[in-house]
């Protein structure tokens, strides 16, 4: 079934920047699309950005618009989210999931990686 | 972009009852509505997709129902593993979005 987990998590100044990364283990990570979702302490979740398998097409909230960016490295197994121009309210808890074949809902689920801005 | 309204928020119910969790869209997404369970500390959990496709290893006491705009989740007998939250998720158009959720705590 596979496994995904998170890193790159912590505390950073408003304005500044970090880099998430997603390992992916246990299955074909260059044949699924894959998203990043967040939540925020005390709120709902909250759809951040995907990519599909092969990085030709990418998407954003618009509260993230211009300032993350989605990437993945199909060779290394891994997803990646660069976060520029962080803000307070970017603190949350961020997952990455693994979309279903040909589909855009998430059936495999990181553990999540806390960013506090 | 599409919006989720979840209701109730919160649902309280006992062991054994019935719970029934609602899902309205702004605008109609067709079969295209997951649901997930999420428990503190753990990730999220794929229950339904397609409206009303049970994931692999999911019971059969949920259940989903729907299309176009109003769907339900149902779970028929509540088990303490169910009392969780419960998110809605389209993904008919871009931008993907979740509902508020609604919290199934014991009554």
């Amino acid at each position: 079934e596979g496994l995904l987990l998170e890193s790159g998590g912590g505390l950073v100044q408003p304005g500044g920047s970090l880099r998430l990364s997603c390992a992916a283990s246990g299955f074909t990570f260059g044949n699924y699309a894959m998203t990043w979702v967040r939540q925020a302490p005390g709120k709902g979740l909250e759809w951040v950005s995907a990519i599909d398998a092969s990085s030709r097409s990418t998407f954003f909230a618009d509260s993230v618009k211009g300032r993350f960016t989605i990437a993945r490295d199909n060779s290394k197994n891994t997803l990646y989210l660069q976060m520029n121009s962080l803000r307070a309210e970017d603190t949350a808890l961020y997952y990455c999931a693994k979309q279903y074949i040909n589909a855009w809902y998430g059936d495999l689920w990181g553990p999540g990686t806390l960013v506090t801005v | 972009e599409i919006l989720l309204t979840q209701s109730p928020a919160t649902l309280s119910a006992s062991p054994g009852e019935r719970a029934t969790l609602s899902c309205r869209a702004s605008q109609s997404i067709t079969i295209n509505l997951a649901w997930y369970q999420h428990k503190p500390g753990q990730a999220p959990r794929l229950l339904m997709f397609d409206a009303s496709t049970r994931a692999t290893g999911i019971p059969a006491r949920f259940s989903g129902s729907g299309s176009g705009t109003d769907f339900t989740l149902s779970i028929s007998s509540l088990q303490s593993e169910d009392f969780a939250v419960y998110y809605c998720h389209q993904y008919h158009n871009w931008p993907l979005s979740f509902g508020g959720g609604t919290k199934v705590e014991i009554k």
